[in-house]
């Protein structure tokens, strides 16, 4: 069980709006280090989706926005396409364990 | 462009060793670490540690001490990984992954991936 709790699977229509949770504690999410996500598609290394809470790379189209409150972070995926179907993880800095974290991981299904 | 070229899939025995490579190109090699992230079969991301690729200090995260280690050939701009007594529990896809430069410079996500290696153990 990873100490960033994701939730295993969501799904969504094409052209709906999904979120994906990713709940942490004071020791990392909550004591304000930065929360990163990445998508990983199928049979494909990750890619950096989100980095500093709300930020986007470049290239990174506007439908992928995320944000940060307390211990918990959640990135948000609007105008849903069929190639958005992918796992995504978020990632924190935990300063007891002193490791980077990755959430387990959100299979995103479009039906 | 900027990319990180790992080497190819490995098949080992159980108790034998494997060196995983990530070669840089496209940036200067010395200025950004270098991290390591195990993924299990079918499972999720694992951060192993990284190392500074200036000093050539590496920093292990706890379960990937003892049998694991970093190095790095700075004249082939070139990051390795070294297992050593594997195991059936160490069959995986093994990334390396830069840390940020250009857009999220001053951050301290994973910008640029390997491609990945996947290193199978099996008797």
């Amino acid at each position: 069980q990873s100490v960033l709790t994701q939730p295993p699977s969501v799904s969504g229509a094409p052209g709906q709006r999904v979120t994906i949770s990713c709940t942490g504690s004071t020791s990392n999410i909550g004591a304000n280090y930065d929360v990163h996500w990445y998508r990983q598609l199928p049979g494909a290394a990750p890619k950096l989706l989100i980095f500093a809470h709300t930020n986007r790379p470049s290239g990174v189209p506007d439908r992928f926005s995320a944000s940060t409150s307390g211990t918990s972070a959640s990135l948000a995926i609007t105008g849903l396409q069929a190639d958005d179907e992918a796992a995504y993880y978020c990632q924190s800095f935990d300063s007891r364990l002193g490791v980077w974290l990755f959430g387990g991981g959100t299979r995103l299904t479009v039906l | 462009q900027v990319q990180l070229v790992q080497s190819g899939p490995e098949l080992k025995k159980p108790g034998a060793s494997v060196k995983v490579s990530c070669k840089a190109s496209g940036y200067s090699f010395r200025d950004y670490a270098m991290n390591w992230v195990r993924q299990a079969p079918g499972q999720g991301l694992e951060w192993m540690g990284w190392i500074n690729t200036d000093t050539g200090d590496p920093t292990y995260a706890q379960g990937f001490t003892g049998r694991f280690v970093f190095s790095l050939d700075i004249s082939v701009n070139t990051a390795s990984l070294q297992i050593s007594s594997l195991t059936t529990e160490d069959t995986a896809v093994y990334y390396c992954a830069r840390e940020c430069g250009g857009d999220c410079s001053g951050h301290d996500a994973f910008e640029i991936w390997g491609q990945g290696t996947l290193v199978t153990v099996s008797s």
